[in-house]
């Protein structure tokens, strides 16, 4: 097991809702990314928070946002769901800031979009 | 930004074959470039990694070979075993995309007993 959890692991919502997918990243590390992984595709990089910032975001419209709290855990929010946001949403733990480093990813929140 | 393409999408081979997957990637800054194996349902497992000072490594049955100029990598699998069996994304960062990971497509492995 790697150390990072996310909850809850599934979730049902309705088009138009909000929801909030939450990650506890590896003791030591500092940087969460979040990443949208549809079925039968790769990860996409949706953003990534450095010691609390947002550091980096992939190309996904402002109603994705995140937060990142001081002991390092992440919270990713989704406004105004659409249909096409279920899928299984990955975060991954890392310890940032001098040269990329192993990240370890949580088991996933499966989020369908009814 | 950075762009990794993965091939084959699917492999199917024999037990103790061996088993080859190919990525390519667009951005001569990416200096990082991580395996993943990620069985049905589960999370994504890093597996080896490789960085670009370095042309190959090897960890029991698995290796990893890089080549700069043509900017590509590859995954080998030795003695293939039916647990082998799963999806394998190559991924790749560095550069301005410091830390944010660009996977392949993937690739679904079988290995038939």
């Amino acid at each position: 097991e790697t150390g990072v959890t996310q909850s809850p692991t599934h979730l049902i919502k309705t088009r138009g809702q909000q929801v909030t997918l939450r990650c506890s990243s590896q003791s030591g590390h500092n940087t969460v990314s979040w990443y949208q992984q549809a079925l039968g595709q790769g990860p996409q990089f949706i953003f990534q928070y450095y010691r609390e910032e947002e550091n980096g975001r992939g190309n996904f419209p402002p109603r994705f946002s995140g937060l990142q709290f001081p002991n390092y855990s992440s919270e990713l929010n989704v406004n105004a769901l659409e249909l096409d946001d279920s899928a299984l949403y990955l975060c991954a733990s890392s310890l940032g800031g001098v040269r990329n480093t192993e990240a370890f990813f949580g088991q996933g929140t499966r989020l369908t979009v009814v | 930004g950075e762009n990794v393409e993965q091939h084959p999408s699917t492999l199917s081979v024999q037990e103790g074959d061996s088993a080859v997957i190919k990525c390519t990637y667009s951005d001569s800054a990416s200096n990082y470039f991580p395996w993943y194996k990620q069985e049905l349902g589960k999370r994504p497992q890093l597996i080896i990694d490789i960085r670009s000072n370095v042309g190959e490594k090897k960890d029991q049955r698995i290796a990893v070979t890089l080549n700069k100029t043509a900017k590509h990598f590859s995954l080998h699998i030795t003695e293939t075993q039916p647990e082998d069996s799963a999806v394998y994304f190559c991924a790749a960062t560095g550069g301005t995309s410091y830390g944010k990971l660009t996977f392949g497509q993937g690739t679904i492995l079988t290995v038939h007993p």
